[in-house]
């Protein structure tokens, strides 16, 4: 079956630092992989999705980028956090037709 | 553009109450539609879906039927668990290629012995 990893689970940074946050999958090979924000007491956002390696598509213009070194790796990065990065981070990916399955996310605060 | 818009909570039940959160959305075209649950801490879970109208999902007790005619898919369940509190997810996906889930805002649903 496929499991998603993420880490870290909780990550406190301050404002300015770089971040990166890794998701690996398994159990799955070529997937659709994709990476969603939920910022405190609201929905989720789409952030970045992948198809293939070295294929990123952005959503929204934000301080974030993405990476796809892997197959089964998904990276989010960020060269310079701002406050209003704080949130949690779902990395999730495409199963059987349209269903997509999330990780168990990384929950961001940055001071 | 595709929006899916729930009721808003916090929706608080006592134990063994009937529980429905409305979520309606719009779309072009014909969309699946899906419910997730993420319980305190943890991601999403898939907890059900309908991939066309009048299809009903069903999992753990929770029921929701595709309407296209009022473009609604309310989940419901008729006796519920403190087990049960968690933030609840509607959500949508349009084609067969499509990329993009559309959520709605969540519904935080807290559920008292």
């Amino acid at each position: 079956s496929q499991t998603i990893h993420q880490w870290p689970a909780t990550l406190v940074q301050p404002v300015g630092s770089p971040l990166s946050l890794e998701c690996t999958v398994e159990g799955t090979s070529n997937p659709n992989l994709y990476w969603y924000r939920q910022a405190a007491g609201r929905g989720l956002q789409l952030l970045f999705y992948s198809v293939g390696i070295g294929q990123i598509s952005s959503e929204v213009p934000q301080n974030l980028s993405a990476s796809r070194p892997q197959d089964r790796q998904f990276i989010l990065s960020s060269k310079k956090l701002l406050l209003s990065d704080s949130g949690f981070y779902l990395c999730a990916l495409r199963g059987g037709g349209e269903t997509q399955y999330f990780g168990p996310g990384t929950r961001l605060l940055v001071l | 553009g595709n929006s899916v818009t729930q009721m808003e909570g916090p929706v608080t039940l006592s134990e063994e109450a009937f529980l429905t959160i409305n979520c309606t959305y719009t779309a072009t075209g014909y969309p699946s539609l899906f419910w997730y649950v993420q319980y305190p801490g943890e991601g999403l879970q898939l907890l059900l879906k309908a991939t066309k109208a009048d299809d009903k999902g069903s999992n753990k007790g929770f029921e929701a039927t595709y309407r296209k005619e009022t473009t609604s898919f309310h989940l419901e369940k008729g006796s519920v668990q403190v087990s049960d509190s968690a933030v609840y997810f509607c959500a949508l996906i349009l084609g067969a290629a499509g990329n993009k889930l559309t959520f709605g805002g969540g519904t935080r649903v807290l559920v008292k012995p």
